[in-house]
C-alpha cells in the first residue's frame, strides 16, 4: 500500500530562517518519485521540488531542497531564508503506482505561517 | 506560454443543476489529470487522460461525473445533479513527463 504521511498541521517560522516541512511515505515499489507543492491562499497548486527514487543526489531548487531518507522513507522539504510569502499549505506527494496514469497522491498539508 | 488554466474560477449552483468546467492545458502537454480538493484534505485523483483516450478513472468519478479531451487538447468535466457533497475545488494539471505535474488554478464548486 502506499501511504504519505505529514504529521505537522501547523508550522511558525520568523522571517529570514531555514524551516523543515516533514513528510514520510510507504511503499512497496522501488522506482518512485516524490513531490513538494506549495498551495497558497489562492488555491493554486505551485510545483516545488521533485526528487526521483534512483537520484543520488538531494533535489534543491532556489531556496528549497528536499532531504531525502531513502532508508527511513522521509523527504522532508527545507525552505532556507523564509519570506512572507512563503506563508501557504505545502503538500508531499508521490506518484501513484497502483494506477497507470501517473497520477499523485498527497499528504493532509502543513500550513507555514511566515511571522515578520 | 501561461500555464494551465481553468474556467470558470467559481461557481455557484443549486442541488440538482448540471455543471461543466473546462481546463486548457499547457500546449504540447500530452497527459491532463483532474483532481478533487475538499477543505482541509489534499488532491484526490479523478480522471487522466493521455492524449484524446481517457486511460484512468478512479472510484470517485461516479456516474454523475463524465469527462472528455476532444482532440487531445482543452479538456472538460461536467457533474450532472449536482449535490451538496459535490462542493469542492476542481484542479486541472498536465504534464510532458512523469517527473512533473503542473495544475492550474482550479475551479471553485459550491452546491447549495
Amino acid at each position: 500500500a502506499q501511504k504519505i504521511t505529514q504529521t505537522q498541521p501547523g508550522m511558525f517560522v520568523q522571517e529570514k530562517e531555514a524551516v523543515t516541512l516533514d513528510c514520510t511515505y510507504d511503499t512497496s515499489d522501488q522506482s518512485y518519485g516524490l513531490f513538494w507543492y506549495k498551495q497558497p491562499s489562492s488555491g493554486e497548486m505551485i510545483f516545488l521540488i521533485y526528487q526521483g527514487s534512483y537520484d543520488e543526489q538531494n533535489a534543491t531548487e532556489g531556496r528549497y531542497s528536499l532531504n531525502f531518507q531513502k532508508a527511513r522513507k522521509s523527504a522532508n522539504l527545507v525552505i532556507s531564508a523564509s519570506q512572507l510569502g512563503d506563508s501557504a499549505m505545502y503538500f508531499c506527494a508521490m506518484r501513484d503506482v497502483r494506477t497507470g496514469a501517473n497520477n499523485l497522491f498527497f499528504g493532509t498539508g502543513t500550513r507555514l505561517t511566515v511571522i515578520p | 506560454d501561461t500555464g494551465v488554466s481553468q474556467n470558470p474560477r467559481h461557481k455557484i449552483t443549486k442541488r440538482g443543476q448540471n455543471v461543466t468546467f473546462r481546463c486548457d492545458p499547457i500546449s504540447e502537454h500530452n497527459r491532463l489529470y483532474w483532481y478533487r480538493q475538499t477543505l482541509g484534505q489534499g488532491p484526490e485523483f479523478l480522471t487522466y487522460f493521455q492524449n484524446e483516450a481517457q486511460l484512468e478513472k478512479s472510484r470517485l468519478l461516479s456516474d454523475r461525473f463524465s469527462a472528455e479531451r476532444p482532440k487531445g487538447s482543452f479538456s472538460t468535466l461536467e457533474i450532472q445533479r449536482t449535490e451538496q457533497g459535490d462542493s469542492a475545488m476542481y484542479l486541472c494539471a498536465s504534464s510532458f513527463r512523469e517527473n512533473e505535474q503542473f495544475f492550474g488554478p482550479g475551479t471553485r464548486l459550491t452546491v447549495l
